[in-house]
């Protein structure tokens, strides 16, 4: 059983550019949610996506945005960077039909933004 | 969602019992305790959760007293590798609906 994996694992872009980070899921896992953790903060909750739809957001723009596959892959697309959106991007996945589920976490993609 | 309250730092010294403590006065009658791990450059990992009384699994134990306004993480007997962020969450956790809310947790180290 392969855990989460992310890709890229580091990424330099500059501010105005856009960024596509990927994500694959646990075997078994139908649901994968996006994290952007700051240094020295706690991870943030961006969005979830349940068998390809998402299914709930937290505080970030509409310039946030992903997409699950049918294989339960995902990607967080970023569009017009900005400084601030230096951070580790973590990628969790879980079982949508377990109550109380446990998610697993991938070791996350560290974006710079020049 | 509740808000919680948690040490900024701890450290002690290897082997011994750590407790972390994490305040949730305004803990829903349905939201869970959920304890997470990260280590640097690496993904939270899961520890234990429980809803009341008392949780044991191999890594840990939480201690939930009966009013459910704080929660206390045990690590038994504490390795130089336990040296990481500890994260107190309390939320619904059901089905889809697990978005987990962190906050600045506890930073352990452990020395010899």
């Amino acid at each position: 059983e392969t855990g989460v994996t992310q890709s890229p694992t580091h990424l330099i872009k500059t501010r105005g550019q856009q960024v596509t980070l990927r994500c694959s899921s646990q075997s078994g896992h139908n649901t994968v949610s996006w994290y952007q953790q700051a240094l020295g903060q706690g991870p943030q909750f961006i969005f979830q996506y349940y068998r390809e739809e998402e299914n709930g957001r937290g505080n970030f723009p509409p310039r946030f945005s992903g997409l699950q596959f049918p294989n339960y892959s995902s990607e967080l697309n970023v569009n017009a960077l900005e400084l601030d959106d230096s951070a580790l991007y973590l990628c969790a996945s879980s079982s949508g039909l377990a109550v109380y589920n446990e998610q697993f976490f991938g070791p996350g993609t560290r974006l710079t933004v020049l | 969602l509740a808000k919680t309250t948690q040490p900024i730092s701890m450290d002690s010294y290897e082997g011994q019992e750590v407790n972390i403590t994490c305040s949730h006065n305004n803990i829903a009658t349905n939201d869970y305790i959920t304890w997470y791990q990260q280590f640097p450059s690496q993904g939270p990992r899961f520890i234990i959760q429980g809803y009341k009384t008392k949780v044991t699994n191999e890594v840990a134990s939480l201690f939930i007293p009966a009013d459910r306004k704080s929660s206390t993480l045990s690590l038994p007997r504490v390795s130089l590798s336990d040296t990481a962020v500890y994260y107190c969450l309390v939320g619904l956790v059901t089905g889809t609906a697990s978005k987990l809310t962190f906050g600045t947790g506890t930073r352990l180290q452990v020395t010899l």
